[in-house]
């Protein structure tokens, strides 16, 4: 199975603050990498796929990049709406795996 | 627009059984490959099982292979999974997702989740 690592799995920031969460592979993934935010009691929302598409409806100040076995996701400019957790997920191989995830806390 | 609901969650005793359901709306359903996700409490995101849009193709996690079983029916527009041998460690909030699309298997749609307690 392919392990998805990522860091930090807290991270406390203020509105107005470039965040950046990295997700590492085990192995090469190519760009079949996808993000999700998810609030307490909700279900997981797609923000990202492809590594670096953005998907419709979600704001421009999330970007993802990286291929391979590194990842980010990078909110530029964080807002109140932001404060969740985040998740990534390889579609690489089948037996699809998900990072532990990453809670954006208030400062 | 695209809806997922989940039904069939509750307490169950450990070996017991149970029948999670999924209805779908706002797509056409036969067109789509599906999942089932779970997340047990205060933990993260566990992929369960994948079911091809014409049913021919299913995996499951190594977790829940032999015990679990997913299946669909395209004219109700209905995900399932069957749940036997039932574990403390299988409590969890469990999801129906929508695939994308083959090999773009992320999740573009989600359920709101039925919750499995799994408890004596």
């Amino acid at each position: 199975d392919i392990q998805m690592t990522q860091s930090p799995s807290t991270l406390s920031a203020s509105v107005g603050d470039r965040v950046t969460i990295t997700c590492r592979a085990s192995q090469s993934i190519s760009s079949w990498l996808a993000w999700y935010q998810q609030k307490p009691g909700k279900a997981p929302k797609l923000l990202i796929y492809k590594a670096s598409s953005l998907e419709s409806g979600v704001p421009s100040r999330f970007s993802g990049s990286g291929s391979g076995t590194e990842f980010t996701l990078t909110i530029s400019s964080l807002q109140p709406d932001d404060f969740a957790t985040y998740y990534c997920q390889q579609y690489n191989s089948y037996l699809w795996t998900f990072g532990q995830g990453t809670k954006v806390e208030i400062k | 627009q695209v809806q997922l609901v989940e039904s069939g969650g509750g307490l169950v005793k450990p070996g017991g059984s149970l029948r999670l359901s999924c209805a779908a709306s706002g797509f056409t359903f036969s067109d789509y490959y599906m999942s089932w996700i779970r997340q047990a409490p205060g933990k993260g995101l566990e992929w369960v099982s994948y079911i091809s849009s014409s049913g021919s193709t299913i995996y499951y996690a190594d977790s829940v292979k032999g015990r679990f079983t997913i299946s669909r029916d395209n004219a109700k527009n209905s995900l399932y999974l069957q749940m036997n041998s039932l574990r403390a460690e299988d409590t969890a909030v469990y999801y129906c997702a929508r695939v994308y699309s083959y090999a773009n298997e992320y999740f573009d749609y989600w359920g709101q989740g039925t919750l499995v307690t799994v408890s004596s």
